[in-house]
């Protein structure tokens, strides 16, 4: 079964936090993907890898780094959390072309 | 003008019968087209893929794709309670100079009354 797993369901921070999201897909999937998630606006994309190592931006890229060091493993960077980062954030992986398949979703608040 | 639109909605059917679902989209080279449900507080989850210009029918759902009119669209048919929710489209194109480009609608939610 396929399956993609977010290292938090809910986490709270402090602003100035230094804040690390993590994804694992099973799937050998290339593309990976964080995206966030907010009331009125949608699912708007932060990153997404297409290979190891390698990244591309997203539509609001500002604020957030990413990191992909395995096939497997994708993570978003806050290296300075601020409250309007609060938000859902949805990992997704897929082959190119093909569906997305969503983690569960991390819940971040940031006071 | 957004690369995918949706009608935000709220779409609200009674119980029993079709919800329409529209989706236009603005770069003719996307190439996949996929529906995704999403329940309030959970992930979005696949429920139709559609590559070719036509109709793909899967139980009570029907995505119909036309690329000369770039638009996709989504039909659920007996529409039941268990069907409110928000519908997301998403437009992918992939090709070598322009690496993986995709693009999400808005999502249009949908409410069926008993």
């Amino acid at each position: 079964d396929v399956k993609v797993t977010q290292s938090s369901r809910y986490l709270v921070k402090r602003t100035g936090e230094k804040v690390f999201l993590e994804c694992v897909q099973d799937m050998d999937h290339e593309n990976m993907f964080w995206y966030r998630q907010d009331p009125g606006l949608g699912l708007r994309l932060i990153y997404f890898s297409y290979d190891v190592k390698m990244k591309e931006k997203g539509d609001i890229p500002e604020g957030y780094s990413v990191s992909r060091e395995k096939k497997e493993r994708f993570s978003l960077i806050l290296e300075s959390a601020s409250t309007n980062q609060t938000s859902m954030y949805l990992c997704a992986s897929s082959s190119p072309g093909y569906e997305q398949y969503f983690g569960p979703g991390t819940r971040l608040t940031v006071t | 003008q957004k690369e995918v639109e949706q009608n935000s909605g709220p779409l609200s059917v009674p119980e029993g019968a079709i919800a329409s679902l529209n989706c236009t989209y603005s770069d003719r080279v996307s190439q996949s087209f996929f529906w995704y449900r999403q329940y309030s507080g959970k992930s979005p989850e696949l429920i139709m893929s559609i590559y070719s210009n036509g109709d793909k029918e899967d139980g009570r759902f029907t995505a119909q794709l036309n690329k000369a009119s770039q638009y996709v669209s989504l039909l659920i048919r007996d529409s039941q309670p268990s069907d409110s929710a928000t519908y997301l489209c998403d437009v992918t194109a992939f090709t070598k100079a322009a690496g993986n480009k995709l693009t999400f609608g808005g999502g249009t939610r949908v409410l069926v009354k008993p």
